[in-house]
């Protein structure tokens, strides 16, 4: 049973349309993540949320909207891409209460390629 | 501003021989510590983690890091690489201040394993 799951894993789009990627965690954690690495491998951090609260929002284009229903879902929805879109976006999972940050839990990564 | 630094974007070792992937971390407070891989088309796993108790922390698959404070170093080893250690590795520091805490990320370090 897959503790970070997130769909699709590949995405292949045109320049402008909306699309969205969903993740979901069964571990219990009160925290999610989304991370985008882009192709020389840097990782950087776009969201955070905490028990359905936005804890991190780093400097990101408002055409990517984060949500979170609940604690084990987060979803990211992005509208009109753009090639500089195009990188692997990983959901991760923590437990920040009880105080385990960094010990991130991360979904196998979703690939999106904008044309 | 807090900072981590990997020093080699690129290691090569051979088969059977050790591993030395390093790291600097620069800290006004007290760090945590961690070292994640990733493996070709893989999400990012935690390999160990350094959160003041013991300074040399064993992981998983046979990796260890020091914590030296004089030195603000966290290098990750290994005695004997294998092939299935070709992956990439990211140091990562995070802050014993405040609730809200930020991981801080390395650029990462590509690992190859010659036979």
């Amino acid at each position: 049973d897959t503790a970070v799951s997130q769909t699709p894993k590949y995405l292949v789009t045109q320049m402008g349309n909306d699309k969205s990627i969903k993740c979901e965690q069964n571990l219990g954690h009160d925290t999610m993540y989304w991370y985008k690495q882009d192709s020389k491998k840097f990782l950087k951090i776009m969201f955070s949320y905490n028990n359905k609260e936005l804890i991190i929002n780093e400097t990101v284009p408002n055409r990517f909207s984060p949500k979170s229903p609940d604690k084990a879902h987060l979803n990211l929805h992005i509208n009109s891409l753009e090639l500089g879109d195009s990188a692997v976006y990983f959901c991760a999972s923590s437990q920040l209460a009880g105080g385990r940050p960094g010990e991130l839990f991360f979904g196998e990564g979703s690939r999106l390629t904008v044309l | 501003a807090q900072s981590v630094t990997q020093l080699d974007s690129h290691v090569s070792v051979s088969e059977g021989t050790p591993v030395l992937l390093r790291c600097n971390y620069s800290s006004s407070y007290s760090p945590s510590l961690f070292w994640y891989v990733q493996h070709p088309n893989k999400g990012l796993q935690l390999l160990l983690k350094y959160t003041s108790a013991a300074t040399l922390v064993k992981g998983i698959n046979g990796f260890e890091a020091e914590f030296k404070k004089s030195e603000t170093s966290f290098h990750l080893t290994k005695p004997s690489a294998h092939m299935s250690d070709a992956a990439e590795y990211f140091c990562v520091v995070t802050y014993n201040a405040g609730n809200n805490r930020k991981l801080i990320w390395g650029l990462g370090t590509s690992l190859a394993v010659n036979p």
